[in-house]
């Protein structure tokens, strides 16, 4: 199957300070990549749908400002978290749909730890 | 607005039993519909999709789901289960229209432990 690289699988930042997370297709075209949070013991979450050279969509209630999703390319997708808080602690993923075929599974990265302190 | 249930948060499973994993489904017209896998602390892996066809699906792993379109479920189902499968499942459906860029509707997951 497909590989989407996420990267990194863990981190660990200050309050106050920003991170970045990527999100890479590695054998494939993705015209769409997804970002999901997970809280432990639940689902995913959708935080917001990027279609490259566009501007991401937001889920309701999903601060824009503070997750600022950038999809330059059709192989990566970045995630910045701004201004981290301990509450911004959580697990997030990223998946990707190959361009143009309806009927394909989305294929997720290894997801990223991230630990605010 | 699509949605699923998963209405199982855990299911125990003797090793060398067979295992079912339950989730029902709620979509306007024909459903897509996927089981993905989690391991801790790991992204999600993709294990079989209903898209059209038969309604038995054959996966990875030796799993296979049954479309019941009169009982909008798609239970994950596998004839003798191995501690290794002990993970975290989730049940997904997707717009076939391609509203929101055919993304995903997650069920809220059920743990599965098989017992050696």
């Amino acid at each position: 199957g497909a590989v989407v690289s996420q990267h990194p699988s863990r981190v660990i930042c200050k309050s106050g300070t920003s991170v970045k997370i990527e999100c890479r297709s590695l054998d494939f075209q993705a015209t769409t990549m997804f970002w999901y949070r997970q809280f432990p013991k639940q689902s995913l979450m959708l935080m917001a749908t990027s279609n490259e050279g566009s501007k991401a969509t937001y889920e309701q209630g999903v601060e824009k400002d503070k997750f600022l999703i950038n999809h330059a390319s059709l192989t990566l997708s970045t995630l910045t978290v701004t201004s981290a808080h301990p509450e911004d602690s959580s697990f997030y993923i990223c998946s990707a749909r190959r361009g143009g075929r309806v009927n394909t599974e989305a294929f997720f990265g290894q997801g990223t730890r991230l630990t605010v302190v | 607005a699509q949605s699923v249930a998963q209405p199982e948060d855990q299911v125990n499973v003797a090793e060398g039993n067979p295992l079912t994993v339950k989730c029902t489904y709620s979509v306007s017209g024909n459903p897509y519909l996927f089981w993905y896998v989690q391991y801790p602390n790991r992204g999600l892996q993709f294990l079989l999709k209903y898209i059209t066809g038969d309604n038995l699906v054959k996966g990875s792993y030796g799993f296979e789901a049954e479309f019941n379109k009169s009982q909008t479920s798609f239970h994950l189902k596998k004839p003798s289960a191995l501690v290794s499968d002990s993970a975290l499942y989730f049940c997904a459906v997707r717009d076939p229209t391609g509203a929101g860029s055919y993304q995903l509707t997650f069920g809220k997951g059920t743990k599965l432990s098989v017992i050696p």
